[in-house]
């Protein structure tokens, strides 16, 4: 089956750590993003990358960091210099705008909890 | 920059209609995209207005007016199983790739 994965599902990490998030998507998409979602809120996008060893920033890109060595691929590391990393985290891809409407399909979200 | 705006929350009953608004501001106005989200689950997508007018799949429509900068998604025969966020996106002209701008969600519950 073709999809997006984001590991783990929760994920409790201590202050000042940096941690890393997965994202894999066997879709074939040449496009890959990731949001942050506060509780009771929209999406906020961090980083996106649209082909492979290239990515740009997004709205709220401060305080984290991504690679693209791959096209199934876009880990998320959030770094200790993020101020308020608790949030809900979510990975999307999607085929280039030229290739059809150009949605995004969303994984299933990792939940980060820093204290 | 883009200014999307939606209502925060909305109550309605089973069986009823529920009509979600969302207005948007943009440059360059490149699609709109609506996505279903239940609590604490990835958005799913809904549908999809790049021209004037209304699409329909099943019970859920979706309505756009570009002049206006103004959308509607429309859900019918409400179920309990409608009871999720519904979040409008934004696509401009001038977003590099296929760069989405959200509207914070409308939460919508149903009632029995």
């Amino acid at each position: 089956d073709g999809g997006i994965t984001q590991s783990p599902k929760y994920l409790f990490r201590k202050e000042g750590q940096n941690v890393t998030l997965s994202c894999e998507q066997n879709l074939n998409h040449d496009a890959m993003y990731w949001y942050r979602q506060d509780p009771g809120q929209g999406l906020r996008l961090i980083y996106y990358s649209q082909i492979v060893n290239d990515f740009q920033k997004g709205d709220i890109a401060e305080g984290y960091s991504v690679s693209r060595e791959k096209k199934e691929s876009f880990p998320l590391t959030v770094t200790s210099a993020q101020k308020n990393p608790t949030a809900f985290y979510l990975c999307a891809s999607s085929m280039t705008r030229l290739a059809g409407d150009g949605k995004q399909y969303f994984g299933p979200g990792t939940r980060l909890t820093v204290t | 920059g883009q200014n999307i705006d939606q209502p925060t929350e909305m109550t309605a009953t089973e069986g009823a209609i529920v009509q979600i608004n969302c207005t948007y501001q943009t440059s360059g106005f490149n699609g709109l995209f609506w996505y279903q989200q239940h609590a604490g689950e990835a958005p799913t997508f809904l549908s999809y207005n790049v021209l004037d007018g209304l699409e329909e799949k099943g019970r859920f429509s979706s309505f756009l007016s570009r002049s206006k900068g103004y959308s509607y998604l429309l859900l019918k025969e409400l179920q309990m199983k409608d009871s999720a966020s519904y979040l409008c996106a934004v696509r401009d002209l001038a977003a590099a790739g296929n760069k989405l701008t959200f509207g914070g969600g409308t939460r919508v519950l149903v009632k029995p």
